[in-house]
């Protein structure tokens, strides 16, 4: 069965340092990939997510990813980070040939501290 | 433009007791997810709604928990005789359609059973 493995279950920087979650899925076909935001006491929000394309996707908030098929990898960046970037993060991926909302499978989520 | 709405945000059942929870979803979609989230154990898919039907039951225990989405009205998941085991944040999602990937999440509903 295809799986998303968020490497760091906590990862800790420091204001304005270089944010790297790193995120792996088991899959011989590439699927869909997606980072979400869970900011305290909210719902997730979609911060950016791959199809197909170019491999480096921007999303909000300054986050980018970036696609490596032979690495099967989907790592979270963003070049400076702020205090209020502290929240869980979460990748999810669909599988390539069943392109539907219900098959989305789930990282165990890595919580990012922005410490000041 | 409302986003996905939840309610209530806490819920305080003792065992036993039946837990309603609410979900509207953002205009203009008609599919809705529930997910059940745990520490430790992220995200797990519950049940995939449309207008009037089930279409994907497969993450929901057989028994004591039940989920709608009628005609008119929020989207609700039921869970009758609550257990110290279904405390958990429930979240609500809804997307305008089935396959893209992107959805869209409410504040969730926090059970706390006693």
């Amino acid at each position: 069965a295809q799986s998303v493995t968020q490497l760091g279950s906590h990862v800790s920087v420091s204001e304005g340092a270089l944010v790297l979650l790193r995120c792996n899925y088991s899959s011989s076909v590439p699927p869909y990939l997606f980072w979400y935001v869970q900011y305290p006491n909210q719902g997730l929000q979609l911060l950016l997510k791959y199809t197909t394309g170019a491999t480096l996707v921007k999303g909000i908030n300054g986050f980018e990813a970036e696609f490596k098929k032979s690495e099967t990898s989907f790592h979270l960046t963003k070049p400076s980070a702020h205090m209020s970037d502290a929240a869980e993060y979460f990748c999810a991926v669909i599988p390539p040939r069943d392109g539907n909302n219900r098959k989305l499978i789930w990282g165990l989520g890595t919580s990012l501290a922005v410490n000041p | 433009n409302a986003g996905v709405m939840q309610n209530p945000r806490h819920l305080v059942r003792r065992r036993g007791q039946e837990a309603r929870l609410r979900c509207s979803p953002m205009k203009g979609h008609s599919h809705v997810y529930w997910y059940r989230q745990l520490p430790e154990e992220g995200l797990k898919f519950m049940v995939y709604l449309q207008k009037e039907n089930i279409i994907d039951e497969s993450g929901m225990p057989k028994e004591r928990f039940s989920a709608e989405f009628p005609k008119e009205g929020p989207s609700i998941l039921r869970i009758q005789q609550v257990v110290r085991g279904d405390s958990a944040a429930y979240f609500c999602a809804s997307s305008p359609t089935g396959a893209t990937g992107e959805l869209f999440f409410g504040e969730g509903s926090r059970l706390t059973v006693l």
